[in-house]
């Protein structure tokens, strides 16, 4: 089973509303959590990161995590068809060597409309 | 921003064919990751390095080496290539570890027929 879940698979919405994604851990030994995004034919791009509980906000984006639930959100208000791509949610574990890993989700496909 | 150029950009194999993929970054940075990346399980990482001579082994490591022989260069090996390793092949690097931006190539298709 993936540690990191996200939903929905894909979401679809019209050019100036809300996307919105979650992602849900299953390891609490997980400390920073991330927002990636690729766009078609080109590799993932980090687009936020997040590491304590509450909400972040950069521009239109903003994110929120609650670490007791393991759950970690992302919201796209007015969204442009350039917000058109994957989204992936990443965190990660702190190993026995005291390095880190990123584990990502399975992604999700947002497709916004003009 | 950060630099990782990956190559090639598409590949093709046959069942039990040698495969390198190759990937370097050009800004110092101290980590360096292999992902593959398959619709339906998003992400995972194969193997990573913290420095040169440095081989950390991933979630999906099976049926794949790697090397790391400058802080530059980090490398993937295939030794006897399976049509389930068909996949896109992302190589990132960061400066640190898990607080880190990971700052990625633009991938290598690989094929295995």
């Amino acid at each position: 089973q993936q540690k990191v879940q996200q939903s929905p698979e894909s979401l679809s919405v019209p050019e100036g509303g809300m996307a919105s994604f979650n992602c849900t851990s299953s390891d609490r030994n997980f400390q920073y959590f991330w927002w990636y995004r690729q766009h078609s034919g080109e590799g993932p791009k980090a687009l936020m990161s997040i590491f304590s509980d509450g909400d972040k906000k950069e521009g239109r984006f903003t994110a929120h995590l609650n670490k007791a639930s393991l759950h970690v959100s992302l919201h796209i208000r007015d969204s442009q068809p350039s917000d058109s791509a994957l989204y992936f949610c990443a965190a990660s574990e702190l190993n026995q060597g005291g390095s880190a890993k990123l584990i990502f989700g399975e992604g999700t496909k947002l497709t916004v409309s003009s | 921003e950060a630099a990782v150029t990956q190559s090639p950009r598409n590949k093709v194999t046959v069942t039990g064919g040698n495969v390198t993929l190759s990937c370097r970054q050009t800004n110092s940075h101290n980590y360096m990751y292999w992902y593959r990346q398959d619709t339906g399980h998003g992400l995972r990482l194969i193997h990573y390095s913290y420095g040169a001579g440095n081989l950390q082994i991933g979630d999906v490591p099976d049926g794949y080496k790697a090397t790391r022989t400058t802080q530059e260069d980090f490398f993937l090996l295939l030794e006897l290539a399976s049509p389930s390793q068909t996949s896109l092949y992302f190589c990132a690097s960061s400066w640190g570890d898990g607080a880190e931006t990971l700052y990625f190539g633009s991938g290598t298709r690989l094929t295995v027929l």
